[in-house]
């Protein structure tokens, strides 16, 4: 069975300054990973995808997360952050040929002016 | 490009009663999901089909029924509701196939019920 795990339930940090949002996963098979963002009062909508290949993948805001196999982490980091980045994220873990995904229990960003 | 969409979108009902979510979406696809969203608890799926007229349990399956008579819909009833359904409920579909990747799921903007 798969399971995600993220680590801190919430996060605050400063306009401008760096975040690193954790997300552990467990599998016994070879994982597709991904980054989900939950503005408030919306649905998730997907921000970045790891399938294969490049361990770093990016999204189109200055978001970036890092596969790392050995620690079996996909952590979700941005070098400046904004006010409109305030949102919940979710990391979830699936599988070629799986019908659903697995989600974490999410990380609630909130950006301080 | 409405995507998929949730009715209602908010509601409030007293312990015992009974009601009906629709979940309707347009891009033609085959997976749809119901999950429920609660603090700390993150997303847990309640059922999901990937087909019409197929359904089948997620994780958190008690106290829920489901229908999908047409592809376009996926019903999520509740037939005597709790408090502890007091919660957010979200909509997903996807295409099928086995490339999960690349068949991302798309969401609704969700149902906030609240049961007394």
């Amino acid at each position: 069975a798969q399971s995600v795990t993220q680590l801190d339930s919430q996060v605050p940090v400063f306009e401008e300054a760096p975040v690193e949002l954790r997300c552990n996963y467990s599998s016994s098979v070879s994982v597709y990973l991904f980054w989900y963002v939950q503005y408030p009062n919306q649905g998730l909508q997907l921000l970045l995808k790891y399938l294969s290949g490049s361990t770093l993948v990016e999204s189109i805001n200055g978001f970036e997360a890092e596969f790392n196999k050995s620690q079996t982490s996909f952590h979700l980091r941005k070098p400046s952050v904004h006010i409109s980045d305030t949102a919940e994220y979710f990391c979830a873990v699936g599988n070629q040929g799986a019908q659903k995904l697995v989600f974490g229990q999410g990380t609630r960003l909130t950006i301080n002016p | 490009n409405a995507g998929v969409t949730q009715t209602p979108k908010f509601r409030v009902l007293k312990t015992g009663q009974s009601m009906t979510l629709l979940c309707a979406q347009d891009m033609n696809h085959e997976y749809m999901y119901w999950y429920r969203q609660d603090p700390g608890m993150g997303l847990r799926l309640i059922h999901y089909s990937v087909g019409e007229g197929t359904t089948a349990k997620g994780e958190v399956p008690d106290g829920y029924n489901v229908s999908r008579l047409k592809k376009q819909n996926f019903l999520l009833g509740l037939e005597s509701a709790a408090p502890s359904q007091t919660s957010v409920y979200f909509c997903a579909s996807r295409k099928s196939g086995w490339d999960l990747a690349k068949n991302i799921q798309y969401f609704g903007a969700g149902t906030r019920l609240s049961v007394l």
